[in-house]
C-alpha cells in the first residue's frame, strides 16, 4: 500500500484557517487522496477527497500538488468542534482496493 | 436517521466467553466493513462484505467470524475472547467496493476483555 506521512500534532487559533500537509511520494497515478478525520470518542468521518485537481466542499478544500506527491488540507476557519485527529490516506479506484489504511494521523488542538 | 449503528456501544466481558457485536446501515450500500483500534489508536481493517460476500479478511484470527445475513446487516462474533482482544470496533459502509466510495462509520462499540 501507498504510504503517507503526516505530523503528529498541529495546533490552530480559533477562527483562524488551518493547513494540514500530507506528503505520499509513491501515490500510483490512479490512486485518490482521502482526508477522514475522527473526532473523540467517535467514529472516523469523510472530510474530502480528490485525484488530480483541487477540490471544495462544505467542510474543507483540498489542494494537490502538482506531481501529486503531497497535499494539504485547509479548514478555512477552524472552530473548536474541528479538534479531530485528520487522517491522510490513499485508496485506489479498483475492485479490492477500496480498504481505507489508516496512519497514525495528525492531532489538531484548537486553541480557543 | 442514523446511518450506520452498533449494539452494544459497551461491552464488558471475561475471558474466553463469546460475544457479537451487531452492525445495521440504512444506506443502501453494498459494501460493509469491520475497522478496529486498539489502544495505541491505530485503526485496521478486518473485514470487508460486498452484497454478503466476504472480500477482504486481513488475516484476522478465526475466533472472529463475521456474518453477514443480509446487505445491510454485518454482524462480528468472537470466540474464546482474550485480553487482546480489547479494543474498539467500528463498522462502516461504503456504496461500491470502491475506493473512490466515501466510508461511513458507525459510531464504535468499546470491548474490554477482563
Amino acid at each position: 500500500d501507498a504510504k503517507t506521512t503526516q505530523p503528529n500534532s498541529m495546533e490552530s487559533n480559533e477562527e483562524e484557517p488551518v493547513h494540514l500537509p500530507c506528503n505520499h511520494s509513491t501515490i500510483s497515478g490512479t490512486d485518490y487522496i482521502h482526508w477522514y478525520r475522527q473526532l473523540p470518542s467517535q467514529g472516523p468521518e469523510y472530510v474530502i477527497h480528490g485525484l488530480t485537481s483541487n477540490v471544495n466542499n462544505r467542510m474543507a478544500s483540498l489542494a494537490i500538488a502538482e506531481d501529486r506527491k503531497s497535499s494539504t488540507l485547509i479548514l478555512h476557519r477552524a472552530t473548536l468542534r474541528d479538534a479531530a485527529v485528520y487522517y491522510c490516506i490513499l485508496s485506489g479506484p479498483n475492485f479490492g482496493n477500496e480498504k481505507l489504511t489508516f496512519g497514525t494521523g495528525t492531532r489538531l488542538t484548537i486553541i480557543p | 436517521d442514523t446511518a450506520v449503528s452498533q449494539t452494544p456501544k459497551y461491552l464488558v466481558t471475561q475471558m474466553g466467553n463469546d460475544k457479537s457485536i451487531k452492525c445495521e446501515q440504512n444506506l443502501g450500500h453494498d459494501t460493509m466493513y469491520w475497522y478496529k483500534q486498539d489502544s495505541k489508536k491505530f485503526l485496521k481493517i478486518m473485514f470487508s462484505y460486498n452484497n454478503k460476500e466476504l472480500i477482504i479478511n486481513e488475516t484476522v484470527p478465526n475466533r472472529f467470524s463475521p456474518k453477514s445475513p443480509d446487505k445491510a446487516h454485518l454482524n462480528l462474533h468472537i470466540n474464546s475472547l482474550e485480553l487482546g482482544d480489547s479494543a474498539v470496533y467500528f463498522c462502516a459502509s461504503s456504496l461500491r467496493v470502491k475506493g473512490t466510495d466515501t466510508q461511513y462509520f458507525g459510531p464504535g462499540t468499546r470491548l474490554t476483555v477482563l
